[in-house]
């Protein structure tokens, strides 16, 4: 599998768009992006992943550039409860799921 | 809809004792799947299981043992507990994707067992 690189920490402002980047330079062409988060002392959630195309659903939008190198993971309008570690994981279904060291998001009033 | 449920919540277990983990899943999801997470280790699959009645080994199966004999419930049985087993539990649940395991996981909320 492809690495991934994420910042260690963001901060965001609740109510404003949140726009977490991942670096998936290695990427090969059957490997999807998806994104995680965890919530402290919860467990993970699935949220959005992708291939080539960009993705939305009720949760997050998902924004993968042309060359498939990176990707964005946008929560439109973050909300105290957003607060949480978000993992960017490029997979192509023949290996188990695992989490890197993801990025810390702190969303604050 | 509860969508994956686990029990306990906590336990405490002293070493060489044995114990059984529930998950259960209300989603007709046929995959279902048991992860430790460990600070620095990340999150591992133990075992998993593709259909009622099949189970296969994970990354790290040593000391547990599973059983899948309804499609809902997914049990993790530690035989004889050991220290190193301390750890965060999860249990998660997905839909086939033929015989490639399926990323689009629902987890629960976990079983933090200790084991001194």
């Amino acid at each position: 599998d492809a690495k991934t690189t994420q910042p260690t920490s963001m901060d965001c402002a609740e109510g404003r768009a949140a726009n977490l980047p991942c670096n998936h330079s290695t990427i090969s062409g059957n490997e999807y992006v998806y994104w995680y988060r965890q919530i402290h002392s919860q467990g993970p959630q699935y949220i959005i992943h992708g291939l080539k195309n960009n993705e939305t659903n009720e949760m997050a939008s998902l924004i993968i550039t042309e060359d498939r190198k990176s990707s964005t993971l946008i929560l439109p309008h973050a909300t105290l409860r957003d607060t949480a570690v978000y993992y960017c994981i490029a997979l192509s279904g023949y290996s188990t799921l695992t989490f890197g060291k993801g990025t810390m998001l702190l969303v604050s009033p | 809809n509860a969508g994956v449920t686990q029990t306990p919540k906590f336990r405490v277990l002293k070493t060489g004792q044995s114990m059984t983990l529930l998950c259960a899943q209300d989603m007709n999801h046929e995959y279902m799947y048991w992860y430790r997470q460990d600070p620095g280790m990340g999150l591992r699959l133990i075992h998993y299981s593709v259909g009622e009645g099949t189970t296969a080994k994970g990354e790290v199966p040593d000391g547990y043992n599973v059983s899948r004999l309804k499609k809902q419930n997914f049990l993790l049985g530690l035989e004889s507990a050991a220290p190193s087993q301390t750890s965060v539990y999860f249990c998660a649940s997905s839909y086939g994707q033929g015989l490639r395991l399926s990323y689009e996981q629902y987890f629960g909320p976990g079983t933090r067992l200790t084991v001194t």
